[in-house]
C-alpha cells in the first residue's frame, strides 16, 4: 500500500519550454501533496505544499509563477515548470500524505530528473 | 528555528559489521520523527515513524529508537543491499499539517 507514482521519470527539454510533471497516489487518497527538489548529494528541499482543491503554499524563495502546482483531485497533483532554464535542472520529487497508515507520514514518488539544455 | 542534523555524513561498513546512525533535532515540540531510505536516483522509501521518547520500531536488520533529543537507526549485520542514504525528518507539534524538516542524510556503504 501507499504507492506514489510520478511521470515522466526523466525529461530533457530546451530552454524556454514548459514541462509538466504528474504525481499520483495509486492506492490512497492524498489530502496533501508536497513537491521537493533535490540537488546532487544534497537533501530534499521543500518547494510547496498543496491541499486538494486549494491553492498551493510556496516556500520562501520559490517563484509561484514559475512553478505552477495544481492539486485537482485526491489522487493527482501536477507541477509545471514554466519557461524552464538550465538552472532549473534538478531532481523533482513529490510526496503524498493521506488517510490510512501512520499519521502524518509522507510517501514519496520515484522522482523526475529534469534536464534543461 | 527547527534544526535536524545527522551523523556521520558518510559511513563505510564491512558486511556483518553492526553500527548506528544518529539524527539529532531541535524543535519546540515533536509531533513525529520519520526515517527514510533513499537509493541514488530514486525517491525516499518510508521506513519508520516514531512519536514519543522511548519508542522503538524494527524492520528486518533495522531498528529505530527515539529520545527527547535524538533518534538512532541501528543496523545489525548489514548486507551490501543496505547501502543507501538514510534520511531522517521531523515534524513539529501543534497544527496538523506542519511540514517536515529533513536532515542532510547519512550515506551508508556496506562492502562485501
Amino acid at each position: 500500500g501507499a504507492v506514489v507514482s510520478q511521470h515522466p521519470s526523466r525529461v530533457i527539454c530546451k530552454s524556454g519550454t514548459s514541462v509538466k510533471i504528474e504525481c499520483r497516489s495509486l492506492d490512497f487518497q492524498a489530502t496533501t501533496m508536497f513537491w521537493y527538489r533535490q540537488f546532487p548529494k544534497q537533501s530534499l528541499m521543500l518547494m510547496a505544499t498543496s491541499n486538494e482543491g486549494s491553492k498551493a503554499t510556496y516556500e520562501q524563495g520559490v517563484e509561484k509563477d514559475k512553478f505552477l502546482i495544481n492539486h485537482a483531485s485526491l489522487t493527482l497533483s501536477t507541477l509545471t515548470v514554466t519557461s524552464a532554464h538550465p538552472e532549473d535542472s534538478s531532481f523533482y520529487i513529490c510526496s503524498a500524505r493521506g488517510r490510512g497508515g501512520p499519521p502524518d507520514t509522507q510517501y514519496f514518488g520515484p522522482g523526475t530528473r529534469l534536464t534543461v539544455l | 528555528e527547527d534544526q535536524v542534523t545527522q551523523s556521520p555524513e558518510a559511513l563505510r561498513l564491512q558486511e556483518g559489521e553492526s553500527s548506528s546512525l544518529n539524527c539529532s533535532y531541535t524543535v519546540s515540540g515533536l509531533r513525529g520523527l520519520f526515517w527514510y531510505r533513499q537509493d541514488p536516483g530514486k525517491g525516499p522509501e518510508f521506513l519508520f515513524t516514531l512519536y514519543s521518547a522511548g519508542e522503538e520500531k524494527e524492520k528486518e536488520r533495522l531498528k529505530a529508537t527515539l529520545t527527547k533529543k535524538e533518534s538512532f537507526l541501528h543496523i545489525t549485520a548489514p548486507k551490501p543491499e543496505d547501502s543507501a542514504t538514510y534520511l531522517c525528518a521531523v515534524q513539529e507539534g501543534g497544527n496538523y499539517g506542519q511540514n517536515f524538516v529533513f536532515g542532510p542524510g547519512t550515506r551508508l556503504s556496506v562492502l562485501p
